[in-house]
């Protein structure tokens, strides 16, 4: 069974750089499949931040392409997100999601709550 | 503004049928891109309840079952519970913008 779980701060500072992991078990990250970030803000729906092919090829939000990046460990079978240069409209609940490739997303993380605040 | 559009609020009675619509463009449904559809229970992860337009995911009831056509797609349940209050999202691919795009959700209520 496919598990996704996302750790990082709850709470970051206006302009400073958000950083979040997602720990995968039951699938190697690097044997196939999209693996990327989703998030809510609070009241809002949802939006499709990053995602990235096993290989290192990377699709972004054109939106928010200017300040996120994301990586994989395959090391650690885990994956990344940051933000740079956050504002309080970077707060949200972020998921950490396996992309199927007809572009649907199979598997959740659980949610990790980040708020951008001083 | 989302690129899909959904029906903000959806109300029905148990027992009934409801429809939740997600209407795009040439770029995505149009374009003959599959639609997808989540539940989404306040704190917990969304939940995929229809992939490739119409196929149910193992566990799913029957209840659920979606439709597309043309540069629209639906959402059907029927036997309304109250379990099935939640918000609903639809999900597809544009091409314009290159991006994987949501509808705005709708909130059932039962």
């Amino acid at each position: 069974q496919v598990q996704l779980q996302e750790s990082g701060p709850g709470l970051v500072k206006p302009s400073e750089t958000l950083s979040l992991t997602c720990a995968v078990s039951g699938y190697s990250i690097s044997s196939g499949y999209l693996w990327g970030w989703i998030r809510q803000p609070p009241g809002k729906g949802l939006e499709w931040i990053v995602s990235i092919y096993y290989s290192g090829s990377t699709n972004y939000n054109p939106s928010l392409q200017s300040r996120v990046s994301m990586s994989l460990d395959t090391s650690r079978n885990q994956f990344s997100l940051t933000v740079r240069s956050v504002t309080a409209t970077d707060t949200a609940v972020y998921y950490c999601v396996r992309l199927e490739s007809s572009g649907y997303f199979a598997y959740w993380g659980q949610g990790t709550l980040v708020i951008v605040s001083s | 503004q989302s690129v899909l559009t959904q029906p903000p609020s959806v109300s029905e009675a148990p027992g009934q049928r409801v429809t939740i619509s997600c209407t795009g463009s040439g770029s995505n449904i149009g374009a003959g891109y599959d639609v997808h559809w989540y539940q989404h229970l306040p704190g917990t992860a969304p939940k995929l309840l229809i992939y490739d337009n119409t196929n149910r995911p193992s566990g799913v009831p029957d209840r659920f079952s979606g439709s597309k056509s043309g540069t629209s797609a639906s959402l059907a349940i029927t036997g309304l519970q109250a379990e099935d209050e939640a918000d609903y999202y639809c999900q597809s691919y544009d091409s314009s913008l290159s991006a994987w795009v949501f509808g705005g959700g709708t909130k059932l209520t039962v």
